[in-house]
């Protein structure tokens, strides 16, 4: 059963465009989201976070959207530069309970 | 020093080999954890040390044994491995194990190729 959703695998974009990457929750207990960037060979990044007591969180070229009817959360990545590209994960938590849920990951490229 | 180390960076071994891989942080962090990645696929939790305590083992094969001598250190012994066991080994540290915005970071893996 999976918890969290990024049903797009991958994205391409266009340098200085908007990348906005989604992703899908089911379990009503998270109640804070968090997006990672990962380049090959690498661990994962934290790039911004959201409480789920918020609906938005801006920081710099990245922001997360929050929309807890629909339990879906997007990352905005405006604009979009070739150093962008890696796998974006999403992952919820809950915090009375530790273990992050991480979705599969999203591929963006963006192409110059 | 924002950073979680570890090490080795590559380990190549044969299925009646032991090893260790190790994580270490000096973050003041008291949380830890150790992740399984497979390729193109997210990071599967393994174990979570929450103030030098195991206290979550996501059902791990016991040939993968979790140690914390420290608030600091966080090793995983390896024996008896299996081919399937080849992955992208990640250590991870937070604040604690609790509470809201706890964002992890994570170090930047042991590449584990059993033969």
């Amino acid at each position: 059963d999976q918890q969290v959703k990024q049903n797009s695998p991958s994205l391409s974009v266009q340098e200085g465009r908007i990348s906005i990457l989604n992703c899908d929750y089911t379990n009503s207990m998270f109640d804070y989201f968090l997006w990672y960037k990962k380049y090959p060979a690498e661990g994962p990044t934290f790039l911004i976070s959201i409480s789920s007591i918020k609906d938005k969180n801006e920081d710099g070229r990245f922001t997360v959207f929050l929309n807890k009817s629909a339990k879906h959360l997007s990352l905005h990545i405006v604009p979009s530069q070739p150093g962008d590209s890696a796998v974006y994960f999403c992952a919820a938590g809950n915090s009375g309970n530790t273990p992050l849920v991480f979705g599969k990951g999203t591929r963006l490229s963006v192409i110059a | 020093d924002t950073e979680v180390t570890q090490t080795p960076k590559h380990l190549v071994m044969g299925m009646t080999n032991k090893k260790s891989l190790k994580c270490e942080q000096h973050m003041g962090h008291r949380a830890m954890y150790w992740y399984k990645q497979k390729a193109k696929k997210p990071p599967e939790l393994m174990f979570v040390y929450s103030y030098e305590k195991l206290s979550i083992n996501e059902s791990v094969p016991s040939r993968f044994s979790p140690e914390c001598p420290n608030s600091s250190l966080l090793n995983l012994h390896l024996h008896a491995l299996q081919p399937e066991d080849s992955a992208l080994y990640l250590c991870a540290s937070s604040q604690d194990a609790s509470g809201n915005d706890n964002e992890q970071f994570f170090g930047p893996g042991t590449r584990l190729t059993v033969l």
